[in-house]
């Protein structure tokens, strides 16, 4: 059916960037919009944007607006999530999810199908 | 912003018993309505999507129903690897939400 497979943990001091990447492999999930949720401990899960690699379209949460660029490159299948400034409350797991579009009873329907198995970053003076 | 909202938070149950768990939309979402699982220190897995369909994989003792703004999550003869917390998600506008999540704890 498909895998995310994201990096590993990162440590990043405030103020500073950090990249997150996730390897898409098996062919039904290429093609599809891919999606970044996040956790902070003991949080519940925040949704971030999307990346749509047919079109290179983004939308971002308006709370991540300037300071996260989602990417993919379409050549190895890898999507990008990449935040800046960054400070303790984005201390979280990072997920990269695919959004796959189908029916259920002749209507639409919109779900995250897989997920990757999570990037914690820890931002920490 | 669509606010979605989990009840209970928590609740603790036995091995066989049924449980439901309700999530509410701040306004009408359709049958835009998914859930999943997430067990510590794993992604979380989806277990129900567009509010009624059941995951490839996943056991018959989970179902869906609702529509528009409420929606529930049932779980008979619970089974000692349905321990988890449960999250509901609405995909029908952005930015896409999430209920605070539902722990399920056995008794």
């Amino acid at each position: 059916q498909g895998q995310l497979v994201q990096s590993g943990a990162e440590v990043r001091k405030p103020g500073a960037s950090v990249k997150v990447s996730c390897k898409v492999s098996g062919y039904t999930l290429i093609g599809l919009s891919r999606h970044w949720v996040r956790q902070a401990p003991g949080k519940g899960l925040e949704w971030m944007g999307s990346f749509d690699p047919k079109d290179g379209e983004t939308t971002y949460a308006q709370k991540f607006q300037g300071r996260v660029t989602m990417t993919e490159d379409t050549s190895t299948d890898t999507a990008y999530m990449e935040m800046s400034s960054l400070r303790s409350e984005d201390t979280a797991v990072y997920y990269c999810l695919t959004l796959k579009i189908s029916a259920v009873r002749a209507v639409r329907a919109e779900y995250f199908l897989l997920w990757g198995q999570g990037t914690l970053v820890t931002v920490s003076s | 912003d669509i606010q979605m909202s989990q009840s209970p938070s928590s609740l603790s149950a036995f091995v066989g018993d049924s449980v439901t768990i309700t999530c509410r939309a701040s306004q009408s979402i359709g049958n835009y309505l998914n859930w999943y699982q997430h067990k510590p220190g794993r992604a979380p897995e989806l277990l129900i999507y567009g509010t009624f369909a059941l995951h490839s994989g996943v056991p018959s003792r989970f179902s869906g129903s609702g529509s528009g703004t409420d929606f529930t999550l049932t779980i008979s003869s619970l089974q000692p690897d349905d321990f988890a917390t449960y999250y509901c998600q609405q995909s029908y506008a952005t930015p896409i939400t999430f209920g605070q999540g539902t722990r399920l704890d056995i008794k």
